[in-house]
């Protein structure tokens, strides 16, 4: 049971370059999000899937796009990177009232 | 709409001290509240949570914290503190109530232990 995964670790991207995170859950949660952390910001939610075959924005989703690829996955695209964009990815997911559990973070940067 | 206020973006206490980390919410509907620690390089882990019954919720790692609803409060507290407490500490409300919605996230709280 290896809770919520997410690749890769880190990645470096120039200005205008494209990357997909990727997410997985094996706790067949329904609902999985991606956020954003950024020094003294907290957390801001980008992108949601409440259940397998929908996505909703969050706070800050322009730049971005999702995709719920089945119940397990939940992946993050940036289609053109932008220096604003530098931040450290989280990918979670929730299982009724046990709280949201948290991946391991993404570490991107953008030259 | 909900919100949450994390006072003092930075915390300092010595070995041994209480800790009292300060969280107030905002919300139009009964909340569910949220505590999360996160470890340097790490994702967030739950400490511990409200959700309308007991208001004195205990938590992970002998940290626990109190609902008040009067003062829109859930302020997380540990009568004394540990080298490995060093962290930082998120409070979290649910956005529609409940067990319903996104969760937002206060600014965050980083905690320092000092010898």
């Amino acid at each position: 049971n290896a809770g919520v995964t997410q690749t890769p670790k880190f990645q470096v991207l120039k200005t205008g370059q494209s990357m997909t995170l990727q997410c997985a859950q094996d706790m067949n949660h329904n609902s999985m999000y991606w956020y954003r952390q950024d020094p003294g910001m907290g957390l801001r939610l980008i992108y949601y899937s409440a259940s397998e075959g929908t996505t909703d924005k969050g706070e800050v989703p322009n730049g971005y796009n999702v995709s719920r690829l089945n119940k397990r996955e939940f992946s993050l695209r940036l289609e053109s990177a932008a220096p604003s964009q530098t931040s450290v990815y989280f990918c979670a997911s929730r299982g009724g009232l046990a709280g949201d559990m948290f991946g391991p973070g993404t570490r991107l940067l953008v030259l | 709409a909900q919100s949450v206020t994390q006072l003092g973006s930075h915390v300092s206490v010595s070995e041994g001290a209480l800790v009292l980390l300060r969280c107030n919410y905002s919300s139009s509907v009964p909340p569910y509240l949220f505590w999360y620690v996160q470890y340097p390089n790490q994702g967030l882990q739950l400490l511990l949570k409200y959700t309308s019954a007991a208001t004195l919720v205990k938590g992970i790692n002998g940290f626990e914290a109190e609902f008040k609803k009067s003062e829109t409060s859930f302020h997380l507290t540990k009568p004394s503190a540990h080298m490995s407490d060093a962290a930082e500490y998120f409070c979290a409300v649910s956005e529609w109530g409940g067990s319903q919605g996104n969760l937002i996230f206060g600014k965050g709280t980083k905690l320092s232990v000092k010898p």
